[in-house]
């Protein structure tokens, strides 16, 4: 158990709709990322954030979005999905700096 | 940005055998993990070895960061090895995050 949860574990829905994916940290982690797993493009970063504010950009589309709270949970905000978009989707949580991340079991996503 | 190569792609083996995994990287690293992804697509995290040789059991790893690789070693392997092993470096200036190279697929059998 790496202590990262991710909720939910699967999700089906149609094109065009909009899906909220949300990751809660292990205890003490200041930072979380997510990360996407598509079998064209493998395991791809999209974006970190520490203590509350965006910290890096990967390769994420402009219809994701994402925030970390207060209580240092993250959501993922997917929307005007598109089947492409049908991937694993993780989070991961690390103290900061370049000290390891700790992934959760991720969120299957799968557009219809 | 910083590149990730593993090798070998494939690698298919009969319980007991022994395997090495190898992951070269382009760049200078501050972080490097290796992960096991299960058939249920869990990422196990291995290892966190920017530098040096670390064990684990039946597992071992290696990272010479000077020559911009790292290896790992699993010994008397089992059916339940099997899945997709990756790399992931962070480089310097890379904002912390992780790049993962492509994978190798073990398959391990009976």
């Amino acid at each position: 158990d790496s202590g990262v949860t991710q909720t939910p574990k699967h999700l089906i829905t149609a094109t065009g709709q909009r899906v909220t994916l949300r990751c809660s940290p292990r205890s003490g982690d200041l930072s979380v990322y997510w990360y996407q797993q598509s079998l064209d493009q493998g395991l791809q970063f999209l974006i970190q954030y520490y203590n509350g504010e965006e910290r890096a950009k990967g390769n994420i589309l402009e219809r994701f979005s994402a925030q970390q709270f207060p209580d240092l949970h993250s959501e993922l905000n997917l929307s005007s999905l598109e089947l492409g978009d049908s991937a694993l989707y993780f989070c991961a949580s690390s103290e900061g700096g370049y000290q390891p991340q700790h992934f959760g079991d991720g969120t299957r996503l799968s557009i219809l | 940005g910083i590149q990730v190569e593993q090798s070998p792609p494939d690698l298919i083996l009969q319980e007991g055998a022994n395997s090495t995994l190898r992951c070269n990287f382009s760049d200078s690293v501050n972080n490097l993990q290796w992960f096991h992804q299960n058939p249920w697509g869990q990422l196990i995290n291995l290892f966190y070895i920017p530098s040096g040789t670390k064990q684990n059991g039946r597992l071992s790893a290696t990272t010479v960061a000077t020559e911009r690789y790292s290896l790992l070693y699993i010994s008397s392997s089992q059916t339940t090895d099997s899945g997709v092993y990756f790399c992931a470096v962070g480089g310097r200036g890379s904002n912390y995050k992780l790049t993962f190279g492509k994978g190798t697929l073990l398959t391990v059998n009976p």
